[in-house]
């Protein structure tokens, strides 16, 4: 049960918009931990999709944005492609207990 | 093109200990300014970090698994390592290595699948 909770799933059809949520606490997001968030591909390594709540590393589409407000986090993926069908992850620090990295239960992604 | 390769063993025994080695090519592992990271998925499961080392030598560790685990460097050969002890059927998992900036990775290996099984 991870700190950070996440839909196990969502659904779109190509061309839409959707957003996946990342909700946390005052000993995560709340206490003004950045958030990042990655992309696994079905049988791949996972791989950055934003960092620093907002940031695109150089090569991701500007069709995925990342927000954070209070407590929790946000992932919008807009013109929705078949190729975004995968795993997403958020991940951010946590200082409860001995404070440690950690990442949200993922969810999957299904493009109708 | 920064490149990491988990390399060892893909079945060991309960309660003996897994052992991987992280080649990193492309760059080198004495860079300032990142930390180098063993982070974990169980099949059909999440992730979990599951520690991390500065090239100076500094380690930091999963508090669930601060007593079994061991994360080295070796800057002649470019490589880190991880050392996870009296392993069990949990411990199964396919094991990534990072390279990480700040707090998050930015290159990961490809992963390797340990399986604990007798």
């Amino acid at each position: 049960q991870s700190v950070l909770t996440q839909p196990p799933s969502v659904s779109g059809a190509p061309g839409q918009r959707v957003t996946i949520s990342c909700t946390g606490s005052s000993s995560n997001i709340g206490a003004g931990y950045d958030v990042h968030w990655y992309q696994q591909l079905p049988g791949t390594a996972p791989k950055l999709l934003i960092y620093g709540n907002s940031n695109r590393p150089s090569g991701v589409p500007d069709r995925f944005s990342g927000s954070k407000s209070g407590t929790s986090a946000s992932l919008a993926i807009t013109g929705l492609q078949a190729e975004d069908e995968a795993d997403y992850y958020c991940q951010s620090y946590d200082s409860s207990l001995s404070g440690w990295r950690v990442f949200g239960g993922g969810t999957k992604l299904t493009v109708l | 093109q920064l490149q990491l390769q988990e390399s060892g063993s893909g079945l060991v025994k309960p309660s003996q200990t897994l052992s991987l080695t992280c080649a990193v090519s492309g760059g080198s592992i004495s860079s300032g300014g990142y930390s180098w990271s063993w982070i974990r998925q169980p099949p059909g499961k999440g992730l979990e970090w599951i520690g991390y080392i500065y090239h100076s030598g500094s380690t930091y560790y999963n508090p669930s698994l601060k007593s079994r685990v061991t994360i080295s460097v070796d800057r002649s050969k470019n490589q880190f390592s991880l050392k996870l002890s009296s392993v069990t059927a949990a411990d199964t998992a396919v094991y990534y290595c990072a390279r990480v900036l700040g707090d998050y990775p930015d290159y990961w290996g490809q992963g390797t699948l340990v399986t604990v099984s007798s």
